[in-house]
């Protein structure tokens, strides 16, 4: 089956540094992406990665590795409007999306 | 400017009932999807569709059934509501050759 781990939950500082892992087994491998989700709301694109490596984008920066089936999101400079869900998805051999459950993170002051 | 916006947001209706939610999207994109997102958290797809192809996930109900009228529409019909189908549902978007899901603000349904 297809399946994608990341964290439950975690919880950070205001202005340090958190890393959010994904791991991944799907059939096919198309591309990650990353979406950040606050509470009630809709989940808003962060990131593509479809080659190993690291992709930044301000504060933000995700890096794959095809080979083990593994990503993270960096988030640097922690604020306090960080505090939201961190999904993972991968798009299949059929470009279907698979999701994750989404880590929560809460930033503390 | 909403570039994908789904009515109603809030709809509490009770056991049996039929609805229906709307979904617009205004980017040009060519398809369109449903997602339902359960008390966990866990997005999943329930219906993608383009002009040409309508896929369905096997684990749906058919009391579901989307309707495109043309490709900036994708709504979502449900029958027979069950408790079990309280959740929020996304519609959402994307361009094929591109990257990347535009979702709308996602409708809660609640069945009582």
């Amino acid at each position: 089956g297809q399946n994608i781990d990341q964290p439950t939950e975690m919880t950070a500082t205001e202005g340090a540094i958190v890393q959010i892992n994904c791991t991944y087994q799907t059939s096919g491998f198309n591309g990650l992406f990353w979406y950040q989700q606050h509470a009630g709301e809709a989940p808003t694109f962060l990131s593509y990665n479809v080659l190993d490596g690291l992709e930044e984008k301000g504060r933000f920066s995700s890096f794959l590795s095809r080979s083990k089936g593994y990503s993270y999101l960096l988030l640097k400079e922690l604020q306090m409007k960080d505090s939201a869900s961190y999904l993972c998805a991968v798009r299949d051999s059929n470009y279907q999306l698979i999701w994750g459950a989404g880590t929560k993170l809460i930033i503390k002051p | 400017d909403t570039a994908v916006s789904q009515t109603p947001k809030y709809l509490v209706t009770q056991m049996g009932n039929d609805k229906s939610i709307k979904c617009e999207q205004n980017l040009g994109h060519d398809t369109m999807y449903w997602y339902k997102q359960d008390s966990k958290k866990f997005l999943k797809i329930m219906f993608s569709y383009n002009n040409k192809e309508l896929i369905i996930n096997e684990t749906v109900p058919n009391r579901f059934s989307p309707k495109s009228p043309d490709k900036a529409h994708l709504n979502l019909h449900i029958n027979s509501l069950e408790l079990g189908d309280s959740a929020v549902y996304f519609c959402a978007s994307s361009q094929t050759a591109n990257y990347g899901y535009t979702f709308g603000s996602g409708t809660r349904l609640t069945v009582v």
